[in-house]
């Protein structure tokens, strides 16, 4: 069965740096989005991607934030200056027509020291 | 912001008997309820949907019922089973048809054999 997958598992980084967020979309779905999960919080509305533009992004989406599909597969999230608060499980889903269904990834687990 | 509640974070029930998950909702204008369920270490996977349009919708053991005037959903599962032993999530999209999605808190199911 086609799965979302995502790397790396786990990311350990120090405040100030950059870090990118992989994610392998189910191959023939459109709309790709980004959640995180703060430890203990809800799962939370980052951002959604469609025909290679976002299509709507939170306020925690903010201009440290961005997203990519760099090719015909990947699809990234990148924080250009992690701060403390963004230490979160970050999850990729996609969908395919049916945008609500939607399929999630595994996670990435980043802490910011 | 907190259109969708699970107000039980924990529940736990003998095997075999019937588990009942609930979720209310403030915003009127969700027309569409999801629930998924999550496993430590993994995404949240799509379990079951509802249209505003249906009072009930069943899968298996798992059936959704919509009290729209009271704008509450609720999810069962009968028989429980040990391996439905998750947290799980309410969810609905948001207005903007982008396949945002607003998640509740999220209720951790224990079924004890």
């Amino acid at each position: 069965e086609p799965e979302v997958t995502q790397t790396p598992s786990h990311q350990v980084t120090q405040m100030g740096q950059e870090v990118i967020l992989r994610c392998v979309p189910i191959s023939n779905h459109l709309y790709f989005y980004w959640y995180r999960q703060i430890l203990g919080q809800k799962v939370e509305f980052l951002v959604s991607f469609y025909n290679n533009e976002i299509s709507e992004k939170s306020e925690i989406f903010d201009d440290q934030f961005s997203v990519e599909r760099p090719d015909g597969s990947n699809f990234t999230l990148k924080i250009r200056s992690t701060k403390l608060e963004d230490s979160a499980m970050y999850f990729c889903a996609s969908s395919g027509q049916s945008q609500e269904t939607q399929y999630f990834g595994p996670g990435t687990r980043l802490l910011v020291l | 912001d907190q259109q969708v509640k699970q107000n039980s974070p924990s529940l736990s029930v003998q095997e075999g008997r019937i588990s009942i998950l609930n979720c209310d909702y403030t915003n009127s204008m969700f027309d569409y309820f999801l629930w998924y369920k999550k496993y430590p270490a993994e995404g949240p996977t799509f379990l079951i949907s509802i249209s505003s349009i249906k009072d009930k919708n069943e899968d298996g053991r798992f059936t959704v019922f919509l009290n729209k005037s009271a704008k509450h959903l609720s999810l069962h599962i009968v028989p429980s089973q040990p391996g439905d032993s998750a947290v799980y999530f309410c969810a609905a999209p948001g207005s903007s048809n982008t396949g945002k999605l607003i998640f509740g808190q999220g209720t951790t199911l224990q079924v004890k054999p």
